[in-house]
């Protein structure tokens, strides 16, 4: 059955603390990892999308990296403002037909 | 371009009224999905659709309906609403060459 979890459910650091989100998968024929961004009262917004193993992408304080089980979202030295929840997706099916089946997220709260 | 816009961004229902909700893209996208988030369930996908006339069902489809007449047009109903679909109710968009998926703001839905 493809599954895709998250870990933590929540998160708490400090301003500059750094961290990692963890995203474990079982997805038959991967067809990309994504990474979104909500805020509250919002919608997801994207991040990043990996599709191979050891690919790794880059977004301000934020590093998304995959490895054939799992997705990491690395931030390094948060601030206030990166508190939000992320969630990670990957495409459903053998056709291209954007369905997605998403993690229940990882909330993350930086305290200043 | 607005994106996806979704409307109503709040409704409060009675047990057994029907409703649509409305999502509309502006971004010429074929893919277009119907998702709810409930607490600690993420996101899971109702219905899709990979271009006008054509849908089919996700995870959860019990209780709606979708029809997809044009490009930009992808309403979800409720047939007759029940207290357990109260939710956040998600429209996203996806094209076919494109990878993230587009999200509009959400419809917070109560059934009373």
């Amino acid at each position: 059955e493809d599954q895709v979890t998250q870990s933590p459910e929540a998160l708490r650091l400090q301003e500059g603390e750094s961290s990692s989100l963890n995203c474990s998968y079982t997805v038959s024929g991967l067809r990309g990892l994504f990474w979104y961004r909500q805020d509250p009262g919002k919608g997801p917004e994207f991040l990043f999308t990996l599709y191979s193993a050891g690919e790794e992408k880059e977004k301000e304080r934020l590093k998304a990296t995959l490895t054939k089980k799992e997705s990491f979202l690395h931030i390094t030295a948060p601030k206030p403002e990166d508190s939000a929840t992320y969630l990670c997706a990957a495409p459903l099916g053998s056709s291209n037909t954007g369905k997605l089946i998403f993690g229940q997220g990882t909330t993350l709260q930086v305290k200043p | 371009n607005a994106g996806v816009t979704q409307t109503p961004k709040f409704q409060v229902l009675k047990t057994g009224q029907s409703m649509t909700l409305q999502c509309a893209q502006d971004m010429n996208h074929e893919y277009m999905s119907w998702y709810r988030q409930d607490p600690g369930m993420g996101l899971r996908l109702i219905h899709y659709s990979v271009g006008a006339g054509i849908t089919d069902q996700g995870e959860v489809p019990n209780g709606y309906n979708v029809s997809r007449s044009t490009t930009e047009d992808f309403p979800l109903r409720l047939l007759s609403a029940a207290p357990s679909q109260t939710s956040v109710y998600f429209c996203a968009s996806r094209g076919y060459r494109g990878t993230e998926a587009f999200f509009g703001q959400g419809t917070r839905l109560t059934v009373v």
